[in-house]
């Protein structure tokens, strides 16, 4: 069984901080996304990472995948009120599979 | 551009009853993906439908069913309902060629009393 394990569960943060929100498993994944989810909607993808090593940044987010292609960070540099959200990761371990999700990280960002 | 879109939006049911929720992939995608969403939890694979058959199945009873049709669109029906069913229901549609992410619909809130 495919099992994605997110860090911390929760976080509450001041407007301006930093943070980093960790996903890991023991299963090697094709590729593994984040989405941010808000309270009575659907998870909104934010990126896809596929290549072991890999980062990307969307605008003040920055994305990791591990090298092994097990584990993926997200650090968010000095976070707003409007990052606020539950912060999920799927993996997929074939492209024509089904992705497996964690169990997310809640967000709050205080002003 | 219209993208995933899911009805109806809230839904009451009493336990033993059946339900049937709907869904219209995003314009351009061919493959639909059901998934349940328990309060604080992360979304839980049901089944993927792709050229109208089930190709994916996760950890559901029978009592989960689902259909695809020529244009796409899908439904996912649930026999029997239990308390425990109750749950927001996410549609999600993907592009056929490779695997960038899904884009999921906002969802159906079912509640079983």
């Amino acid at each position: 069984t495919q099992l994605l394990e997110q860090s911390p569960q929760f976080l509450s943060i001041q407007e301006g901080e930093n943070l980093t929100v960790y996903c890991n498993s023991s299963s090697v994944f094709s590729s593994l996304q984040w989405y941010r989810q808000e309270p009575g909607e659907g998870p909104v993808l934010l990126v896809t990472v596929v290549t072991g090593g890999e980062v990307k940044k969307l605008k003040r987010l920055t994305f990791q995948f591990g090298d092994a292609r097990k584990d993926s960070s997200l650090h968010i540099t000095a976070a707003q009120t409007g990052d606020t959200g539950l912060y999920l990761c799927a993996g997929a371990i074939t492209n024509a599979g089904k992705s497996t999700f964690g169990d997310g990280t809640t967000l709050t960002v205080k002003p | 551009d219209a993208g995933v879109t899911q009805s109806p939006t809230h839904l009451i049911k009493t336990r033993g009853q059946q339900v049937t929720l709907r869904c219209s992939p995003k314009s351009g995608h061919d493959t639909v993906s059901w998934y349940q969403q328990a309060l604080g939890q992360g979304p839980q694979f049901i089944f993927q439908y792709y050229e109208e058959e089930e190709r994916q199945r996760g950890n559901f009873p029978d009592r989960f069913s689902g259909h695809q049709f020529p244009n796409y669109s899908s439904e996912l029906n649930v026999n029997a309902l239990l308390l425990g069913d109750s749950a927001l229901y996410l549609c999600a549609s993907r592009t056929p060629q490779g695997f960038y992410g899904y884009t999921f619909g906002s969802g159906t809130r079912l509640t079983v009393v």
